[in-house]
């Protein structure tokens, strides 16, 4: 099992574009969810899905959009990239809220 | 809503001291699980332990400790005769699976910093 993969490990955006993080869980669980990790602030949640087809916003959503078309994948999408939004992010995934196991992150800076 | 406070930033030890970080959390639920994981210099996420609001036996694992107190809202966390590998961000959560307003959603707190000093 790989658990949960996250891609890429370290990105660099310019003001204003876009792109995709990739998450991806081979453990079949129903759960996947989104963090930022910023200094001081703990993880917080941008958003999560509770299976395939529904998904939902956490406490800091705006500039990120979501899909889940299948169990396994969760991407994160920035529409149009912000300084804002330099940060590190995980994935998680969870089989019922019984325990969570992250992704490794990935580190995003926006200049 | 959830909420969980950490109130230490950061503790700094000297190798073979016994820290303790503190854990206090908000919730209207009844049912809930509590969580702490360690975050090492590395940055990955690990998970160390979690506790059913059910079950307030303390536990113990290794050097690891935790005392769980629903009186007080506190999962306190120990650890003994501290080493150098234990320096790390420690995170404490909550996360209720039972209520369908909650699931999916960990609350985390905002974390504490960890310096052993050989």
């Amino acid at each position: 099992n790989a658990g949960v993969t996250q891609t890429p490990k370290f990105q660099v955006l310019k003001t204003g574009q876009s792109m995709t993080l990739q998450c991806a869980q081979d453990m079949n669980h129903e759960y996947m969810s989104w963090y930022r990790q910023d200094p001081g602030m703990g993880l917080r949640l941008i958003h999560y899905s509770v299976g395939a087809g529904i998904t939902d916003q956490g406490e800091v959503p705006n500039g990120y959009n979501v899909s889940r078309s299948t169990t396994e994948d969760f991407p994160l999408r920035l529409l149009s990239a912000a300084p804002s939004q330099t940060s590190v992010y995980f994935c998680a995934s969870s089989r019922q809220g019984n325990g969570y196991t992250f992704g490794s992150g990935t580190r995003l800076t926006v200049v | 809503a959830q909420k969980v406070t950490q109130a230490q930033t950061e503790i700094s030890v000297v190798e073979k001291e016994d820290v303790t970080l503190d854990c206090v959390y908000e919730t209207r639920d009844t049912t809930y699980y509590l969580f702490w994981y360690k975050q090492p210099p590395s940055g990955e996420l690990v998970f160390l332990i979690r506790r059913n609001s059910f079950d307030e036996q303390n536990e113990i694992s290794g050097r690891y400790s935790w005392n769980f107190q629903k009186s007080t809202s506190s999962f306190n966390f120990t650890i003994t005769a501290s080493q150098v590998v234990d320096s790390a961000v420690y995170f404490c959560a909550i996360h209720n699976p039972f209520a369908t307003d909650s699931w999916g959603k960990l609350q985390f707190g905002a974390g504490t910093q960890v310096v052993v000093t050989p």
